[in-house]
């Protein structure tokens, strides 16, 4: 079966410039989720989804960021404006249900100058 | 609020030794735990999870981890360390909220 794909696979933008990534996940699968992770630590869940519906945000910065899955499949999240510390891997996964085994994409690495 | 500890940020050994890498958690009531592994420049990979039953599983790639309900671990193994095995590996708990990842341990196996 096809994985999770995400795009793009690298970005470099200035700071203050708006940003957005795109993530298809694994087909049938309900939920997906974008994480972030900094160099040097492990992933940190920004936002997850259940069908087009918003399970978890809490730590979504969202004076800046923004996501939708509109129809329930593929998602988007945007920066907007970038700062230098939102340079880091963003990464999206889906998993067939909540708190299941989580199928991971390859990231889209943001650098924010 | 659940949290998982690596205490190792990087374990060295030799190809063919035996590897453990580390992992304490803490979670209100029973937990869900992963392992995952990151290779350069790629997406997380499911190793294996613990929800309930035997105490050891074993999971991809010959790795097996332990959970230890008492000392709150859930250690990983592979009995032969290979060099391909290294790379950067995490730990994740969740007691039905968010998956929360450990900082991670990174392997290097020496030929």
């Amino acid at each position: 079966e096809a994985g999770v794909a995400q795009s793009p696979r690298y970005k470099i933008i200035e700071k203050r410039q708006s940003v957005a990534f795109w993530c298809n996940p694994i087909s049938g699968h309900a939920t997906l989720y974008w994480y972030q992770q900094i160099l040097g630590q492990g992933p940190k869940l920004l936002i997850q989804f259940q069908n087009n519906g918003v399970v978890d945000d809490s730590q979504l910065p969202k004076d800046r960021f923004s996501a939708e899955r509109l129809k329930g499949v593929d998602s988007t999240l945007k920066i907007q404006p970038a700062k230098l510390e939102d340079s880091a891997v963003y990464l999206c996964a889906s998993s067939g249900y909540i708190d299941n085994e989580q199928f991971f994409g390859p990231g889209t690495r943001l650098t924010v100058l | 609020a659940q949290s998982v500890a690596q205490p190792e940020d990087q374990v060295n050994v030799a190809e063919g030794n035996p590897l453990t890498v580390k992992c304490t958690y803490s979670v209100s009531g029973n937990p869900y735990l992963f392992w995952y592994v990151q290779y350069p420049n790629r997406g997380l990979q499911f190793l294996l999870k613990y929800i309930t039953g035997d105490n050891l599983v074993k999971g991809s790639y010959g790795f097996e981890a332990e959970f230890n309900k008492s000392q709150t671990s859930f250690h990983l193994k592979k009995p032969s360390a290979l060099v391909s095995d290294s790379a950067l590996y995490f730990c994740a708990v969740t007691g039905f909220q968010k998956l929360v990842f450990g900082t991670g341990t990174r392997l290097l196996v020496s030929p």
